[in-house]
């Protein structure tokens, strides 16, 4: 079974630069883009990268994304208490031949 | 604006049926890639099925494959998902997502989602 593996927490403290790891093999993040979604706990997960770097409009531009070989991260710059969510990562996989999702990360706003 | 009204959620019995719609309003529906994802309590969202802007081609996870299906209506700018033999592992909120044009994986918006509890 093919997985995206986040570190189930983050923090850190406004202001501060907090990233987020996702890594996978090369049937997914190895020949696929990557995306990102952040979810406020009550409401519908939100895309806030795609194409492993591009934002939508209406992002701000402190959340930023890259990708390396079968891994992938998502870095917010400036936090503020407004990110507190949790931020989960996907990518299409050849070899299941469908999109997966990490398990997601938590980040707490200290 | 794009909205996206999941209906159709409930209470199911094992090996009973549901079906989900999902209104859409804000965007040319007869021409966007449309899917169901869904989110299982304390979990991550998991990709269920998608379906072409004709309805003519769909995709299914192997978790949902011969047991859900997936239609629409363009003309009344609707999506569907026809739930059968339900089991209580397929309790989840289940979200109607418009796919990002070339972004496999890019779904957006998202719609406010429908809870779905398969229980005796």
């Amino acid at each position: 079974q093919s997985v995206l593996t986040q570190p189930p927490s983050a923090s850190g403290t406004p202001g501060q630069r907090v990233t987020i790891s996702c890594s996978g093999s090369s049937s997914n993040i190895g020949s696929n883009t990557v995306t990102w979604y952040q979810q406020v706990p009550g409401t519908a997960p939100k895309l806030v990268v795609y194409d492993n770097n591009q934002r939508p409009s209406g992002v701000p531009d402190r959340f930023s994304g890259s990708q390396s070989g079968t891994s992938a991260s998502l870095a917010i710059s400036g936090l503020q208490s407004e990110d507190e969510a949790d931020y989960y990562c996907a990518a299409w996989d050849d070899s299941l031949g469908g999109v997966l999702f990490g398990g997601g990360t938590k980040l707490t706003v200290l | 604006e794009v909205q996206l009204v999941e209906s159709g959620g409930g209470l199911a019995q094992p090996g009973g049926s549901l079906r989900l719609s999902c209104s859409a309003s804000g965007l040319t529906f007869s021409r966007s890639v449309m899917h169901w994802v869904r989110q299982a309590p304390g979990k991550g969202p998991e990709y269920l099925s998608g379906i072409l802007d004709s309805g003519e081609t769909t995709r299914y996870a192997d978790s949902v494959k011969g047991r859900f299906a997936i239609s629409r209506d363009n003309s009344k700018n609707t999506l569907f998902l026809q739930m059968t033999t339900l089991r209580p592992e397929d309790t989840a909120v289940y979200y109607c997502v418009k796919g990002l044009v070339g972004v496999p994986g890019g779904f957006d918006p998202w719609g406010q989602g429908t809870l779905v509890i398969v229980s005796s």
